[in-house]
């Protein structure tokens, strides 16, 4: 199984900070490696595909880049409804695997 | 766009098997890859499987001995079956197409 490692888990940040979380991968995946934000009692919410490319409705303060087996999620600007919990997800092979998961907490 | 819900019984007895529906709205079911999630409450999400538009199921190897996904196209419904659960199958379940379109989740408890 390929295994995401999530960092930090947890993060305090005031609005209108520059956010960045960090998903690694245990082994390459190219750049098949999602992004999504989870609010309390909701499902998961698909921000990037492919790494990088913003799904259609994303703010554009929200970005995805690759670096080889790391990936980072940043969130410029950050807004009180971004406050949520986030996490990668790697669809290069079966199983597919999530990181643990970034909660984003208001400082 | 496709929406999903998930259905199904909220508590289910140690041993017994878990069966959950996700009925398919605004699109033919045939167009699609069908996974399903799960969340223990507080925790991340797993992996549990996925059929794809030729029938084809790809289970994750932790539950691969337990789980059934199946597809009823003349209901548009994706079907969950996991055996012989335990306290640790406790969880959200959801039903998505992944990456983009998921259901609300429907909490399942195992419990005598």
């Amino acid at each position: 199984d390929i295994e995401m490692t999530q960092s930090p888990s947890s993060l305090s940040a005031s609005v209108g900070d520059r956010v960045t979380i960090t998903c690694r991968a245990s082994q390459s995946i190219s750049t098949y490696l999602n992004w999504y934000q989870q609010k309390p009692g909701k499902a998961p919410k698909f921000l990037i595909y492919a790494a990088s490319s913003l799904q259609s409705g994303v703010p554009s303060r929200f970005s995805g880049s690759r670096s080889g087996t790391d990936f980072t999620l940043t969130i410029s600007n950050v807004q009180p409804e971004d406050f949520a919990t986030y996490y990668c997800q790697q669809s290069y092979s079966a199983p597919l695997t999530f990181g643990g998961g970034t909660k984003v907490e208001i400082k | 766009q496709v929406q999903l819900q998930e259905s199904g019984p909220g508590l289910v007895k140690p041993s017994e098997t878990l069966s959950l529906t996700c009925n398919v709205s605004g699109d033919s079911i045939s167009n699609y890859y069908w996974s399903w999630i799960r969340q223990p409450p507080g925790m991340g999400l797993e992996w549990i499987g996925y059929m794809s538009s030729n029938g084809r199921t790809t289970y994750n190897p932790s539950l691969q001995s337990r789980v059934t996904i199946s597809v009823d196209t003349s209901k548009n419904q994706v079907s969950l079956k996991l055996s012989s659960v335990t306290a640790a199958d406790t969880a959200i379940y959801y039903c998505a197409t992944l990456p983009s379109v998921w259901g609300q989740g429907t909490l399942v408890t195992v419990s005598s």
